[in-house]
């Protein structure tokens, strides 16, 4: 079975701080990895995604990821977050057409 | 339209009753899926159309729930006799042909929030 685990419920960043999030995987062949986020009463919205190529994949908003398969790891990061970055994030493996995400981070950015 | 359309957006009901839930996916998108956030269980898989037919409905918790979706386009999730654990949000999700599967990305709407009473 494919699956991800975020191993942080909780990060808190300083506004202008750089900002990690967290997310390992675990997959038998190719994995295509995605990170969404959700605001407040909104649906997911995609962010970015892994299928093959360079190992750092750029998304919406100014984040990134990088794809580590040593470390099984997918991990989203931002250079300088801002406030408005506070939101939950969700990374997710797909098998053909169904996701299956993590239990999500909320990211907390203070002024 | 624009972006994935689910309505309504709250629904609230009281234990025993039936509901539907709509989702309109996103223009020429063949594919459909339905998930389930709750606090509980997080983000969970229900079911997956190709079109009009459903090859996957193995994330179906219980034959109370059932889908269906006509001229490949307007899905309904219904729920026959609600009861207080099916209080979640429920979410659909559309994307493009299954040409190539998994790198497809999946577009969400905002989600049906449901409250059994």
């Amino acid at each position: 079975a494919q699956s991800v685990a975020q191993p942080e419920d909780q990060v808190n960043v300083a506004e202008g701080n750089p900002l990690t999030v967290k997310c390992t995987y675990s997959v038998s062949g190719n994995p295509y990895l995605f990170w969404y986020v959700q605001y407040p009463n909104r649906g997911l919205q995609f962010l970015l995604k892994y299928i093959t190529g360079d190992n750092l994949v750029k998304g919406s908003y100014g984040f990134e990821a990088e794809f580590n398969k040593s470390q099984t790891s997918f991990h989203l990061k931002k250079p300088s977050a801002l406030v408005s970055d506070s939101a939950l994030y969700f990374c997710a493996v797909k098998n053909d057409y169904k996701l299956s995400f993590g239990a999500g981070t909320t990211v907390t950015v203070r002024a | 339209g624009a972006g994935v359309s689910q309505s309504p957006s709250n629904k609230v009901t009281e234990k025993g009753k039936d509901v539907e839930l709509r989702c309109d996916p996103i223009s020429g998108h063949t594919a459909l899926y339905w998930y389930r956030q709750s606090l509980g269980q997080g983000l969970e898989f229900l079911i997956y159309f190709q079109g009009n037919s459903a090859p996957d409905k193995s994330g179906l918790p219980s034959d109370r729930f059932s889908a269906e979706r006509t001229g490949g386009s307007v899905s309904t999730l219904t729920i026959q006799r609600t009861q207080q654990e099916d209080s979640a949000v429920y979410l659909c999700a559309s994307s493009l042909a299954r040409l190539q599967g998994a790198k497809n990305i999946q577009y969400f709407g905002a989600g049906t929030r449901l409250s059994v009473l």
